[in-house]
């Protein structure tokens, strides 16, 4: 099956900072989405971008799709910004999702 | 409008027991779907179905069984839990391709 590699596994920021999170997959994919995971366990939906860029605030995210890599940036980073993000992609009518590992983020005040 | 919804939030079952897990969605989305994510590991689809009677298969579905009788509801069921089990379930739903995932809040299910 496609494999995805999340980088970097851990990051910790202070406020303030911007920082990039990547996703490399393994096959040409119709569906890709990021997900928030915060400290309660929930999981949020950021964006929803097999290919292009989207920008939603202090997020945005860019999709090279004929190269297999995403790219999450976060701008002025803020404590709430802790978390799991977590990269998924699909190929297929289903629209089923395979996870990356995460990246685990930490914003330190 | 409740989005995805998940019963019962904490569950510890005797290891050989059986439950279902609760999914319910009022979004009208075709597609559902069942993961479970293991400490510090991402999330694995158990099954999923792209329409009320259609259900297949995901990467980790023995020991599991759906059943799609409803848009709305997508029960799991476990049919001889085991400690392997033990781990938190994640339902999520979608309009179609092309739409983005909603996810339930969780089950956290622990076998002894």
């Amino acid at each position: 099956g496609i494999q995805v590699e999340q980088s970097p596994p851990d990051l910790i920021l202070q406020e303030g900072a911007n920082s990039t999170l990547r996703c490399n997959f393994s096959d040409s994919v119709n569906n890709l989405q990021w997900f928030h995971q915060n400290p309660w366990g929930q999981l949020i939906n950021l964006f929803y971008i097999p290919s292009g860029t989207k920008q939603n605030g202090r997020l945005s995210a860019t999709t090279v799709a004929t190269e297999r890599y995403s790219l999450l940036y976060i701008s002025s980073s803020q404590t709430t910004d802790s978390g799991v993000y977590f990269c998924a992609v699909g190929h297929n009518a289903g629209n089923m999702l395979t996870f990356g590992g995460g990246t685990r983020l930490m914003v330190k005040p | 409008n409740a989005g995805v919804t998940q019963t019962p939030k904490f569950q510890v079952l005797k290891t050989g027991q059986s439950m279902t897990l609760q999914c319910a969605q009022d979004m009208n989305h075709e597609y559902m779907s069942w993961y479970r994510q293991d400490p510090g590991m991402g999330l694995r689809l158990i099954h999923y179905s792209v329409g009320a009677g259609i259900t297949d298969q995901g990467e980790v579905p023995n020991g599991y069984n759906v059943s799609r009788s409803t848009t709305e509801d997508f029960p799991l069921r476990l049919l001889s839990a085991a400690p392997s089990q033990t781990s938190v379930y994640f339902c999520a739903s979608s309009f179609q391709t092309g739409y983005g995932y909603t996810f339930g809040s969780g089950t956290r299910l622990t076998v002894v």
